[in-house]
């Protein structure tokens, strides 16, 4: 157990539609970061958060968005769905240089 | 900007053989560089890291890494699989300086052979 907690653990959901997937880090870790491991991609860098701030931003599309809150856990909102974005959806924490992960969000758009 | 290779993407072997998995990094100063593996299901759990220092490096399960700067590579190592080590093996390289995102190689595969 990595101590990095997210829900849900799966969310089957329809082309166009909206969803929040939430992750809270590891006590401590200031940085949250965001991957999406799908079969054509593999594993991509999305977003990272410190402390609240938007810190570096990866191949993320712009229907895709993400907060880091005051108690530091964080939300990846994903809008206007489409086939291609069914993946397993990471967060991950860090108070170094060292991620640990979450069991991730499978996401399937049907 | 900073990639990485793992040639292999699909590895057999025996219970109790060596293993060594590939990984070729780039990066124009010092990588960070890790060994991640993920479980059918499961979320990545990090075996071991290599951030400076000693260049073979000792991890998690038995598992060791050596970092070889002239070949760019940090190819990860086991002296004798265990059934329980069929998994998918990721290498991922960091960026100096202040914590950053890590970009992922596309993974080897490990089958063992019983």
């Amino acid at each position: 157990d990595s101590g990095v907690t997210q829900t849900p653990k799966h969310l089957i959901t329809a082309t166009g539609q909206r969803v929040t997937l939430r992750c809270s880090p590891r006590s401590g870790d200031l940085s949250v970061y965001w991957y999406q491991q799908s079969l054509d991609q593999g594993l991509q860098f999305l977003i990272q958060y410190y402390n609240g701030e938007e810190r570096a931003k990866g191949n993320i599309l712009e229907r895709f968005s993400a907060q880091q809150f005051p108690d530091l856990h964080s939300e990846l909102n994903l809008s206007s769905l489409e086939l291609g974005d069914s993946a397993l959806y990471f967060c991950a924490s860090s108070v170094g240089h060292e991620q640990f992960f979450g069991p991730g969000t499978r996401l399937t758009v049907l | 900007a900073q990639s990485v290779t793992q040639p292999d993407i699909h590895i057999t072997v025996s219970e109790g053989a060596s293993l060594e998995l590939r990984c070729n990094y780039s990066y124009g100063a010092t990588p960070y560089l890790f060994w991640y593996v993920q479980s059918p299901g499961q979320g990545l759990q990090l075996l071991l890291k290599y951030f400076s220092g000693d260049t073979l490096v000792q991890g998690i399960k038995g598992f060791e890494a050596e970092f070889k700067r002239s070949q760019s590579s940090f190819n990860l190592r086991k002296p004798s699989v265990h059934w329980s080590d069929a998994a998918e093996y990721f290498c991922a390289v960091g960026a100096e300086g202040t914590a950053s995102k890590l970009t992922f190689g596309t993974g080897t595969r490990l089958q063992v052979t019983l």
